[in-house]
């Protein structure tokens, strides 16, 4: 069944914690990205990665870290850095050279104890 | 930088009525622009997208009209049912870089009254 998984669904994290937000995916795809969605704002880019072993920062990196060691995985950092890091987080991935249609994960909700 | 404007943030339309969001883009480059449908708790999934190539796409009951020398585009939907209440986000991509990346608009929450 090919898609794209995030996990967990819900993650609870005290504050001064770094938390990591799993996605993967078996599409074959080499874009993966990151957003972060707030009620009104949409979605905003963290980090978004064309290929393995590099990525660059989007418009809100500040607080987030992210790696890509495998073309199926893209995880996520949520470090203590992030002032205020309770959100719903999304994971994508596409094929970027055709602009063609981003795939979502189902999201991860993460909340600040 | 990039940006996408989308209004209006919410619209709320009798069932069978006709609905319209509307987005505004800034980047010249832009050339790629789909829409997305989040149904609560879910995840966005694309209902329809259009390239800078077209000026209007249309499948079923909904449509999407673009003007590229204003940098806007729009969604139609008509015969609106209460299965299209969602959030819709708007998007635009620039194929330069090659990196697919999107920019998102703020989203419009659609009820749909029966």
């Amino acid at each position: 069944d090919g898609g794209i998984t995030q996990s967990p669904k819900y993650l609870f994290r005290k504050e001064g914690q770094n938390v990591t937000l799993s996605c993967e995916q078996n599409l074959n795809h080499d874009a993966m990205y990151w957003y972060r969605q707030d009620p009104g704002q949409g979605l905003r880019l963290i980090y978004y990665s064309q290929i393995v072993n590099d990525f660059q920062k989007g418009d809100i990196a500040e607080g987030y870290s992210v790696s890509r060691e495998k073309k199926e995985s893209f995880p996520l950092t949520v470090t203590s850095a992030q002032k205020n890091p309770t959100a719903f987080y999304l994971c994508a991935s596409s094929i970027p050279h055709w602009n063609t249609e981003a795939f979502f994960g189902q999201g991860t909700r993460l909340t600040v104890v | 930088g990039e940006n996408v404007e989308q209004h209006p943030s919410t619209l709320s339309v009798q069932e069978g009525d006709s609905a319209v969001i509307k987005c505004t883009y800034s980047d010249s480059a832009s050339n790629y622009f789909p829409w997305y449908k989040q149904e609560l708790g879910k995840r966005p999934q694309l209902i329809i997208d259009i390239r800078s190539n077209v000026g209007e796409k249309k499948d079923q009951r909904i449509a999407v009209t673009l003007n590229k020398t204003a940098k806007h585009f729009s969604l139609h939907i008509t015969e609106t049912q209460p299965e299209d209440s969602a959030v819709y986000f708007c998007a635009a991509s620039s194929n330069s870089g090659n990196t697919g990346k999107l920019i998102f608009g703020q989203g419009t929450t659609l009820q749909v009254k029966p």
